[in-house]
């Protein structure tokens, strides 16, 4: 039974840099067959795609998001990772980390239970 | 960007009802749309793939239509556990969009 956790600090001071890692489990990073994304929700809102990353590396990002996000996988650790430069208030959010189909735009079949992740002074 | 519009934003309706929410890209997506729907508190599940696939799993009640921008989901007789919110996403081109949510409740 595949399984994602996500995990992160919670609380993040404005201007500063978010980290989130996803930990996967009874399944394999690596596998050709599937992408892995960053998905977001701020409270009472929609959802909002952050980006996408294949074991290889290659990554999609949103566009205005982009400068400021950076996906990274760590096949040693079976995990991957988000990184949100210069956040602000805008930026919190239950964020999702999920795995996806064969595509960078591909449904989000497997989803983390999601960590809430604020931005506060 | 490829928008999605759902419509409409919230429906109120009672057990056993057939609801139909649909969705409308601002662009051909030819059949990359799929539905999800969200409990409070949890994470989105994906009900309908490719427009029309049924995620394993998921009760038959549940089915979806449409290609090219216009699109439906549509729960046949409404069980008290399908009060949720859904959304349309299409998964033609990055980046990915979501619709703005249907939010389903009790009559």
């Amino acid at each position: 039974q595949l399984q994602l956790q996500e995990s992160g600090p919670g609380l993040v001071k404005p201007s500063e840099t978010l980290s989130l890692t996803c930990t996967v489990s009874g399944g394999s990073i690596s596998s050709s067959s599937y992408y892995w994304g960053w998905i977001r929700q701020p409270p009472g809102k929609g959802l909002e795609w952050i980006g996408s990353i294949y074991y290889s590396g290659s990554t999609y990002y949103n566009p205005p998001l982009k400068s400021r996000v950076t996906i990274s996988v760590d096949t040693s650790k079976n995990q991957f990772s988000l990184k949100l430069s210069s956040v602000t208030a805008a930026d919190t959010a239950v964020y999702y980390c999920t795995r996806m189909g064969g595509g960078p735009a591909a449904p989000s079949f497997y989803w983390g239970q999601g960590t809430l992740l604020t931005v506060s002074s | 960007d490829i928008q999605m519009t759902q419509s409409p934003s919230s429906l109120s309706a009672s057990v056993g009802d057939r609801v139909t929410i649909t969705c409308r890209a601002s662009q051909s997506i030819s059949s990359y749309l799929n539905w999800y729907q969200q409990k409070p508190g949890k994470a989105p599940n994906v009900l309908i793939y490719a427009a029309s696939s049924l995620q394993s799993g998921v009760p038959s009640r549940f089915s979806g239509s449409g290609s090219g921008t216009d699109f439906t989901l549509t729960i046949s007789s409404l069980q008290p556990e399908d009060f949720a919110t859904y959304y349309c996403q299409q998964s033609y081109s990055t980046p990915i969009t979501f619709g703005q949510g249907t939010r389903l409740e009790i009559k």
